[in-house]
This record gives structure tokens, C-alpha cells and sequence, in this order.
């Protein structure tokens, strides 16, 4: 069975640049989480899907961030327009149904520079 | 911000045992002990994750103290392979719970 997987592994973008991260999670999960670390910083949760919907974005540092999740599959994560404090590692990550907690499977993520 | 502390660092010798502690006084009747680790450049991994009762799976054994402060991850058998830092995270078990990662242990195994 395939893992999260996530694209690209890296990007590197000068700042004002927009950039869209794709997460794919595992099939049949509908769950889906972004979460992202910063240079020095702790993983800190973005948001959560459920299938489609946005579950919870509370973490979502502004409104240069935008997710979505086409027909509750894969996500997309768009930085628009980037900005240097945004370089870090995102993850994603997926669980089954509606159980929470049990166990996130998480991408090997996606390393973002800016410039 | 993450509610359990754990040590900062610690080294283990290859083939022995790695204990991990974690600190979670704060924790609620209905939140869970969940630990995780991050190999370098990898994602994390969820390990193993208990209520009130030891547990134990493949990777490791989980010992939650009787009063719940306090908690125990036991990696019976370090290899090379287990040096990664390790998070303890309380959690609810309720569909959309995020996990709130702290600074987590640098476990080094040695050989």
C-alpha cells in the first residue's frame, strides 16, 4: 500500500513567488492534515480536512495560505505570495475515518526555500 | 504549545535497552499518551499510544505511570536505526485531533 506522499521534495522560490505544495494521502483516508516546521521550531498543526471539508484551520498563520481538497482526495497548499518567514519543511499527513487520533501516517514533506 | 516535557537529549548503546521519559501532569481523564519519532529527513512516525495500561507493539513498550503524570517508552532493542528525536503528545481520541508537537527527545544510538 502506498504512503503519503507529497510534491515536490523540494522548492526553492524568491520571495513574492507563489508556490502550491500537493499531498497525496492514502487511499480511502479521510482525513488529511498540513503541518509544517521553521527553521528552529517546533511542527506546529496548519489545518485539517475531513474528505473535502476544512475541519479546522486554526492553524493557518494568514491568509497568504490557502488549502483545498478536490473531491476529498489529494490537497493542494498554495503560498501566495511567499514570504521569507514561510521556508520550512510541510507535512502532510492522513488518518482513517472518523477514529482521530489512533494513528497519522505522515509524508516525507516538502522543503520549501525562500529567497 | 505542547503541555508534556521531555528531556532535551540522551544517548543509548546499540543493543540495549532506550528508555524515554515524559512528563504529562497536566494531563485530562480522557487524553491519551500518543509518542512519535522524526528520522532525519523523514516524517514522523507514529510508535505506540496508551490510556492508562501499559501497552506494547512491535516497535516499543509504553508504561504510563498509575497516575498518569508520567510516562515511560521503552525501545527494547536500540538499533542504529532508532536515532531520531521522539515526541510525546497528549491527545483526545476524537476524529480531527491535531497533534501538538514539542521539542521531543534527541535519542542518539551508538554503536
Amino acid at each position: 500500500e502506498a504512503g503519503v506522499t507529497q510534491f515536490p521534495s523540494h522548492s526553492v522560490i524568491e520571495k513574492g513567488q507563489t508556490v502550491t505544495l500537493r499531498c497525496d494521502p492514502i487511499s480511502g483516508h479521510d482525513n488529511l492534515y498540513w503541518y509544517r516546521r521553521v527553521m528552529g521550531k517546533e511542527i506546529k498543526f496548519l489545518l485539517h480536512f475531513v474528505k473535502e471539508s476544512k475541519q479546522d484551520e486554526s492553524g493557518m498563520p494568514n491568509n497568504r495560505f490557502l488549502a483545498e481538497r478536490t473531491g476529498g482526495t489529494y490537497s493542494t497548499l498554495k503560498v501566495q505570495p511567499a514570504e521569507l518567514e514561510d521556508s520550512g519543511v510541510y507535512f502532510c499527513a492522513s488518518s482513517q475515518g472518523d477514529r482521530g487520533l489512533d494513528e497519522q501516517f505522515f509524508g516525507p514533506g516538502t522543503r520549501l526555500t525562500v529567497l | 504549545d505542547a503541555k508534556t516535557t521531555q528531556p532535551p537529549s540522551m544517548d543509548c548503546a546499540e543493543g540495549r535497552a532506550a528508555n524515554l521519559p515524559c512528563n504529562h501532569s497536566t494531563i485530562s481523564g480522557n487524553e491519551y499518551v500518543y509518542w512519535y519519532r522524526q528520522i532525519h529527513s523523514q516524517g514522523p512516525q507514529y510508535i505506540i499510544h496508551g490510556l492508562k495500561n501499559n501497552e506494547t507493539n512491535e516497535m516499543a513498550s509504553l508504561i504510563i505511570t498509575e497516575d498518569r503524570k508520567s510516562s515511560t517508552l521503552i525501545l527494547p532493542h536500540a538499533t542504529l536505526r532508532d536515532t531520531a528525536v521522539y515526541y510525546c503528545i497528549e491527545g483526545v481520541k476524537a476524529a480531527g485531533n491535531k497533534l501538538t508537537f514539542g521539542g521531543g527527545t534527541r535519542v542518539l544510538v551508538k554503536p
